[in-house]
């Protein structure tokens, strides 16, 4: 069985500090997983995605994931936090290619 | 800009009537998906669709809800006898290929309210 989880819906940094979000997953088969971001009354955007080549994935937005498989983690890390990275993201692992299983997201509050 | 479209972006709806919503995936892209998302929550999934077919439509409840993919126009998500419920944002998602490592590009939703 498939399932994402996401530790901590709410997270605050200072503007500067370093984002941590974690995603936890679970998976029958080598997963492929994804990191999204929604901001306010918008849809996804892909921020970065693992497919089993390089361990740490590097995206947008100077965000980066390692995937740790004895770990079965994917967290997501930027080291300095803008005010704009203010928003909601989730975790999202693929299994047979017809559906993502989204985590219930985390909600990041960047304070000044 | 060629990203997923959804309109309308807000319907609002009394309880018994129908609600329909629209998706125009990317261009050139003939997977589409659709998800719905509560408050509060992340996205669950709902149907996978692709040009005239419905290859996984697990995630859709059994009564009222329906999808369709025609060969020509948008993709339809269709809620008959809406119910409170229902009230979410619902999310369409459109890809260029089938596969585990294919992303999903995902339009900004349309927000079903019930009154």
């Amino acid at each position: 069985a498939q399932s994402v989880t996401q530790l901590g819906s709410h997270v605050s940094v200072s503007e500067g500090a370093l984002v941590l979000l974690r995603c936890n997953y679970s998976s029958s088969v080598p997963p492929y997983l994804f990191w999204y971001v929604q901001y306010p009354n918008q849809g996804l955007q892909l921020l970065l995605k693992y497919t089993s080549a390089a361990t740490l994935v590097k995206g947008i937005n100077g965000f980066e994931a390692e995937f740790k498989k004895s770990e079965t983690s994917f967290h997501l890390t930027k080291p300095s936090a803008h005010m704009s990275d203010a928003a909601e993201y989730f975790c999202a692992v693929s299994e047979s290619g017809n559906q993502f299983y989204f985590g219930t997201g985390t909600s990041l509050t960047v304070i000044p | 800009n060629a990203g997923v479209m959804q309109n309308p972006r807000h319907l609002v709806r009394r309880r018994g009537q129908e609600a329909r919503l629209r998706c125009s995936p990317m261009k050139g892209h003939s997977h589409v998906y659709w998800y719905r998302q509560l408050p509060e929550e992340g996205l669950k999934f709902m149907v996978y669709l692709q040009k005239e077919n419905i290859i996984d439509e697990s995630g859709m409840p059994k009564e009222r809800f329906s999808a369709e993919f025609p060969k020509e126009g948008p993709s339809i998500l269709r809620i008959q006898q809406v119910v409170r419920g229902d009230s979410a944002a619902y999310f369409c998602a459109s890809s260029s290929d089938r596969g585990r490592n294919q992303p999903q590009h995902f339009g900004d939703g349309t927000r079903l309210s019930i009154l």
